[in-house]
């Protein structure tokens, strides 16, 4: 079936690197963009940046900008999203979503990769 | 960027009502979509492109827009239906999402 699986739960120290990779199955990986979105506990969701795996184009939100670098794969139908010079406002749930490339919906999810950071 | 302004933030109801939860958008935008999402979980698309119901939804959820003002309504809650929801805008990047509506049972 189409699913998304992301790598496992991450404790980084401030300052650190992160880098949390999504693996896609049952579908062309390359046919739909892969989203970032991320929901720090308590919160809503807040946009993080936009890749295609076709063209290797992405978009990031402001708010991540400089910090946030989206890369795939595509030999692995795998994409990555690495964020660097964590904060401790940086903890929080990272999700990878397909992006339906006609109307941006998100069909399908990851499970979450949960990111703590802490010293 | 687009701002999603979502009301209610939250929203109490019983079983079998009929609730609505909207989103008006900042400026013209052509494609909003909804999610639910339950504690734990990942969201779920329930609808698209303001109306249309993403497949294996109950078609108890449905959508509408009128200008920039975009409804999701659901018509006869059942008891998987307390979640929170989230409006999305997917017509220009950020693809900015509402501040969610928490449905609780009343």
């Amino acid at each position: 079936q189409v699913q998304l699986v992301q790598s496992g739960a991450e404790v980084k120290k401030p300052g650190a690197s992160v880098k949390v990779s999504c693996k896609a199955s049952g579908y062309t990986f390359t046919t739909y963009d892969i989203i970032w979105v991320r929901q720090v506990k308590g919160q809503g969701l807040q946009y993080v940046g936009w890749m295609s795996p076709n063209s290797g184009d992405r978009a990031y939100a402001q708010n991540f900008q400089g910090r946030v670098t989206m890369t795939r794969d595509t030999s692995e139908n795998t994409a990555y999203m690495e964020l660097s010079g964590l904060r401790s406002e940086d903890a929080a749930v990272y999700y990878c979503a397909r992006g339906d490339l006609r109307f941006g919906a998100l069909d399908v999810w990851g499970q979450g990769t949960t990111v703590t950071v802490s010293s | 960027d687009v701002q999603m302004t979502q009301s209610p933030s939250s929203l109490s109801a019983s079983l079998g009502d009929r609730v609505a939860i909207t989103c008006r958008a900042s400026e013209p935008i052509l494609h909003l979509n909804w999610y639910q999402q339950k504690p734990g979980k990942a969201p779920r698309l329930l609808i698209y492109a303001a109306s249309n119901l993403q497949d294996g939804v109950p078609s108890r959820f449905s959508g509408s827009v009128s200008g920039t003002d975009f409804t999701l309504t659901i018509s006869g809650l059942q008891p998987e239906d307390f979640a929170t929801y989230y409006c999305q805008q997917s017509y220009s990047t950020p693809y900015t999402f509402g501040q969610g509506t928490k449905l609780e049972i009343q």
